[in-house]
């Protein structure tokens, strides 16, 4: 069955340290992947997707995300955390039986300074 | 506008009282999708529209849930008789075309949804 998995419901991080938000997934096709961020009360934003190519892709607010597919992960990192990337963090990939996104439970990132 | 709207941001009624949550899209996106998320939890798909063809309403929970898509554009989700599971966020998200699932879907802020 196609799935995705954040194994972690949170994470903390001290400011200025590097961050990783872990997400697995399991298709039966090539993978899209799609990672989403979600600040308080509000609907949630793109930050960044695989779809073919450099296994590094970078995303916006300084994000960027490891495609592995041997381990078939695509871990959500960033080399220096700030305060304000404190949210929920949510990874979808795409069911290839309709094309829809199938989502993660979230891992709500939290940053201390 | 430049982002997807829904109105009512907040909605509080009573159970057993019929609901209308309102989504309008970025202009130009033909594909649009709603969810439901619960408090503290991922999304659950409910329905989708793509264009002029039939939606795909897979998600929704119960014969009570429905929605529609008006010239391709505006979309209502209806719950009628609600029931206080239904308390949630639902998101509405729009995308360009859905084609081979890899466009990036642009969310609205939502309407929370409490049924007393």
């Amino acid at each position: 069955a196609q799935s995705v998995a954040q194994p972690e419901d949170q994470v903390n991080v001290a400011e200025g340290n590097p961050l990783t938000v872990k997400c697995t997934y399991s298709v039966s096709g090539n993978p899209y992947l799609f990672w989403y961020v979600q600040y308080p009360n509000r609907g949630l934003q793109f930050l960044l997707k695989y779809i073919t190519g450099d296994n590094l892709v970078k995303g916006s607010y300084g994000f960027e995300a490891e495609f592995n597919k041997s381990q078939t992960s695509f871990h959500l990192k960033k080399p220096s955390a700030l305060v304000s990337d404190s949210a929920l963090y949510f990874c979808a990939v795409r069911d290839d039986s309709n094309y829809q996104l199938i989502w993660g439970a979230g891992t709500k990132l939290i940053i201390k300074p | 506008g430049a982002g997807v709207s829904q109105s009512p941001s907040n909605k509080v009624t009573e159970k057993g009282k019929d609901v209308e949550l309102r989504c309008d899209p970025i202009s130009g996106h033909t594909a649009l999708y709603w969810y439901r998320q619960r408090l503290g939890q991922g999304l659950e798909f409910l329905i989708y529209f793509q264009g002029n063809s039939a939606p795909d309403k897979s998600g929704l929970p119960s014969d009570r849930f429905s929605a529609e898509r008006t010239g391709g554009s505006v979309s209502t989700l209806t719950i009628q008789r609600t029931q206080q599971e239904d308390s949630a966020v639902y998101l509405c998200a729009s995308s360009l075309a859905h084609g081979q699932g890899n466009q990036p879907q642009h969310f609205g802020d939502g309407t929370r949804l409490s049924i007393l």
